[in-house]
């Protein structure tokens, strides 16, 4: 049983490149969730989708940051330009029900750092 | 002021002894509680939940207790084995919100 599928695993970049994050969600899962952990700031809610929508964003830092579910399967996470402070590890999540009733599934995270 | 990375607590245990992790929660109107272990490289994996509405609730080899007049929550292992070695966070979820609120977690070291 395939969990929640993120790539890259690990990005190196330099400051101004634009960088694409990529999930897959657990099949059958309506909400999806992108975080963000640091050491300075722990674990962070950037945006969630249910059913593909965006439901709050109100965590994406700036408009360097996008996000997109055009389908059921598929997430991007978008930085552009890039800048040393957005080096994190980034997760994806998904649940299969209504936000903030069930746990959520975490996939392995993709590691950025920008240069 | 100059920025401070998050200080995370840490606890060592012996192989075999149980372990008690805390977490004072901020939300009183918090209502469901999770447990999450994160081991190195990896994303955190869900242990148990609870509700509000509940004091205690048992896993297998886990426990977690529910202080609610503390906003206080602590996760029990029963004979931490080296494989329970990992940073521990817990989540809550105030009522009616679509969102879980992570603690800063706790570093869990097994002593072999």
């Amino acid at each position: 049983d395939a969990g929640v599928i993120q790539s890259p695993r690990h990005e190196v970049t330099e400051m101004g490149q634009e960088v694409t994050l990529r999930c897959k969600p657990i099949s059958g899962h309506n909400s999806l969730f992108w975080y963000r952990q640091t050491m300075m700031r722990g674990l962070e809610l950037l945006i969630y989708f249910n059913n593909n929508v965006p439901i709050d964003d109100s965590g994406m830092p700036e408009d360097r940051f996008s996000a997109k579910m055009p389908n059921a399967s598929f997430s991007t996470l978008k930085i552009q330009p890039s800048e040393p402070r957005d080096s994190a590890v980034y997760f994806c999540a998904s649940s299969p029900v209504v936000p903030g009733i069930g746990e959520l599934f975490f996939g392995e995270g993709s590691r950025l750092t920008v240069l | 002021g100059e920025s401070v990375g998050l200080h995370l607590p840490t606890l060592s245990v012996q192989e075999g002894d149980n372990s008690i992790i805390n977490c004072a929660y901020s939300n009183s109107a918090s209502d469901y509680f999770i447990w999450y272990k994160q081991e190195s490289g990896k994303g955190p994996q869900f242990i148990i939940d609870i509700r509000s509405n509940m004091d205690k609730r048992q896993g297998q080899r886990v426990t977690v207790l529910l202080n609610k007049t503390v906003k206080h929550l602590s996760l029990q292992i029963a004979a931490t084995q080296p494989g329970d070695s990992a940073v521990y966070f817990c989540a809550e979820n105030p009522r009616r919100s679509d969102q879980f609120y992570f603690g800063t977690g706790t570093s869990l070291t097994v002593i072999p």
